[in-house]
């Protein structure tokens, strides 16, 4: 299958910084990446939908000023966590896939904490 | 409002042993339906992925059934090891540019030796 690059793997940072997580598409081009959250024991919740060219769509609940997305590629994708809170911690992962709905490829998944 | 529901939400089996996973869905029109693993702290990875024509699919040890008159989709997984132990994701696609994928809550699978 295809493969998504997702960096970094894991990542600690200090309250009130920011943290970006890059997201790749390493054999294909994806016109559309999902950005999701997952806390702990629980399923993937959907953040928000990252076009290439264009404005993330993000899920109702979801501050967009505090997690901004750029698809500035048909390859990459980020998602940066700005000012970052405790409440912020969570396992974050991406997908992406050629065509929007069709076979989706996710990322290995980013654990942040912040302290 | 679309939904999909997975059962049981865990299951604990010993090692070569059969189990089968269920998935039910209200996502309609309906345009695909995915297994995905998941191991803990890594991102999920694809079974399968089935059409509304096909109601059969395996992927090694692992066999995928759908149902798109019932909407339903079982995950059976034969001769169970102990590397099978994860979380089972059911995702049910939409058809159409406002479809959106749905996501069960899971089932956690343990295979105990």
């Amino acid at each position: 299958g295809a493969v998504v690059s997702q960096h970094p793997s894991w990542v600690i940072c200090k309250s009130g910084t920011s943290v970006k997580i890059e997201c790749r598409s390493l054999d294909f081009q994806a016109t559309t990446m999902f950005w999701y959250r997952q806390f702990p024991k629980q399923s993937l919740m959907l953040m928000a939908t990252s076009n290439e060219g264009s404005k993330a769509t993000y899920e109702q609940g979801v501050e967009k000023d505090k997690f901004l997305i750029n698809h500035a590629s048909l390859t990459l994708s980020t998602l940066t966590v700005t000012s970052a809170h405790p409440e912020d911690s969570s396992f974050y992962i991406c997908s992406a896939s050629q065509v929007l709905n069709t076979e989706a490829f996710f990322g290995q998944g980013t654990r942040l904490t912040v302290v | 409002k679309n939904q999909v529901e997975q059962s049981p939400q865990s299951l604990i089996i010993l090692e070569g042993k059969n189990c089968t996973l269920q998935c039910n869905y209200t996502v309609s029109p309906f345009s695909n339906l995915r297994w995905y693993k998941q191991d803990t702290g890594r991102g999920p990875v694809s079974l399968t992925i089935m059409t509304f024509s096909e109601n059969t699919k395996s992927n090694g040890r692992y066999t995928a059934t759908l149902d798109a008159d019932t909407k339903q989709s079982s995950l059976h997984i034969t001769a169970s090891q102990l590397s099978d132990s994860a979380s089972y994701i059911c995702v049910v696609s939409g058809r159409g540019n406002a479809g959106k994928s749905t996501f069960g809550d899971g089932t956690t699978l343990t295979v105990k030796p």
